[in-house]
């Protein structure tokens, strides 16, 4: 049950956009590799952005997104905003009731 | 409005025991799977257990496995864990979820309990 890479910390301007990156073996993502993405702002519970690779709850903007290829998924944040500033995690579910996450990514909005 | 809320947390001395309890409402409790996370200060998220919708399928992370038992009640919308054992290690926010989907996404998070082992 190792955690799956993250980068510790991205950054990115107001109006770019950034890429975060979530690595692991074909067995740390499970069957399908349909990871989920969470946001946490400091000291304030985690909330699901992303789920099933690309799906976004209801809510959620437009600006965020997910894919994955080969062996990482990454969510991409497009028109960065200050509010964006928080961690971010990857989580996937291995099978057998198990979920992993991330190392978790700190994106700094410059 | 979907909601889970923590309570239970507090000091407790290592090799003491504690019971966290997550309260459900707004959804449909027997329906879903919970698990609890933890973070410890300053760290990142760790998955510590999982339970099925009937609780009958439960599974923990290998740090927990033998000293953690995760329960539910579906007549009370409330999953509980019990923590035995406790080491320094075990100090941490831990925060309820609802899981939903076949890939279990956590789309509901509570404010979390801590938890701080110390003498």
């Amino acid at each position: 049950q190792s955690a799956l890479t993250q980068p510790a910390s991205v950054s990115g301007s107001p109006g770019q956009s950034i890429t975060i990156s979530c690595t692991g073996t074909s067995s740390d993502f499970g069957t399908y590799g349909l990871v989920s993405w969470c946001q946490q702002h400091p000291g304030k519970a985690p909330k699901l952005l992303i789920y099933e690779g690309s799906k976004r709850p209801s809510g959620i903007s437009h600006r965020f997104s997910g894919s994955k290829s080969g062996d990482t998924a990454s969510l991409t944040i497009s028109g960065l905003q200050a509010e964006d500033e928080a961690d971010y995690y990857c989580c996937s579910y291995v099978g057998s009731n198990t979920l992993v996450f991330g190392e978790g990514t700190k994106l700094t909005v410059l | 409005e979907v909601q889970v809320l923590e309570s239970g947390g507090g000091l407790v001395q290592p090799g003491g025991s504690l019971r966290l309890s997550c309260v459900a409402s707004g959804f449909n409790f027997s329906r879903h799977a919970m698990t609890w996370v933890r973070q410890a200060p300053g760290k990142g998220l760790e998955w510590v257990s999982t339970i099925r919708s009937s609780g009958d399928v439960t599974s923990y992370a290998d740090s927990v496995k033998g000293r953690f038992t995760i329960s539910r009640d579906n007549v009370k919308d409330t999953v509980f864990l019990q923590m035995s054992s406790l080491r320094d290690e075990d100090t941490a926010i831990y925060y309820c979820a609802k899981l939903f989907g076949m890939y279990f996404a956590a789309d509901c998070w509570g404010q979390g309990t801590l938890v701080t082992v110390s003498s």
